[in-house]
């Protein structure tokens, strides 16, 4: 299994301002991906979270809004840059080790655009 | 990846089995069946997973169809903590680790 820590949690941030969102697994993990969550929907998924290379990005998200680090094997950063309250979502990190096996997930942050 | 098909809601009464389907009529051969549930405000949770076998652990048993088209997933003593979102989830296994999820069935498990 792999635990992982979401930082914050939650938070209430004002239009035009961006948020860093961290993801912190317990041990190295192969893969690393980010997913929004909008209000009463299913999971989204933002982009592959590359280690020492630019982020793969899904259909109709873009760097320049959704800017995503990852230094090493067991770290990760998500940010939202420029919010507007359409950004308002649960926001969720989560691993995988290869082939063949299950990812897990944080317990996401809950961002509100105000 | 392969999509799969999945009713919108399910009722089941605590402690009666709780059987779950999901089409998924397009799978190709390296594709395996995943399932994920989501307890509300907390993050999805690895349940099964299988290729062709039927599979089972101390959470569920995963029926597989001999042609891999359909899946069930039997939880065998619905409790009142099973309610949450099931998602029924075809990934390749041989390559791409991504995770794409479908719109889940919601069960409620009654007292």
């Amino acid at each position: 299994s792999a635990v992982i820590s979401q930082k914050p949690s939650r938070d209430i941030c004002q239009r035009g301002t961006s948020l860093t969102i961290q993801c912190q697994v317990d041990s190295q993990v192969t893969m690393m991906f980010w997913y929004r969550q909008q209000p009463g929907q299913s999971l989204t998924l933002i982009a592959t979270a590359n280690q020492g290379s630019e982020a793969t990005y899904e259909s109709g998200f873009v760097i320049d809004k959704f800017p995503i680090s990852r230094p090493n094997l067991t770290f990760s950063t998500l940010t939202v840059s420029n919010m507007s309250p359409e950004d308002s979502s649960i926001y969720l990190c989560s691993v995988g080790r290869g082939r063949n096996t299950e990812a897990f997930f944080g317990q996401g942050t809950r961002l509100t655009v105000v | 990846d392969a999509k799969t098909t999945q009713p919108t809601s399910m009722d089941c009464a605590e402690g009666r089995a709780a059987n779950l389907p999901c089409n998924h009529s397009t799978i190709s051969g390296n594709e395996y069946v995943y399932w994920y549930r989501q307890i509300h405000s907390q993050g999805p949770q690895y349940i099964i997973h299988g290729l062709k076998n039927n599979e089972t652990n101390e959470m569920a048993s995963l029926i597989i169809t001999e042609d891999r088209k359909s899946s069930t997933l039997i939880l065998p003593h619905a409790t009142l903590r099973d309610t949450a979102v099931y998602y029924c989830i075809v990934r390749e296994g041989t390559g791409g680790f991504k995770t794409i999820f479908g719109a889940g069935t919601r069960l409620f498990v009654k007292a």
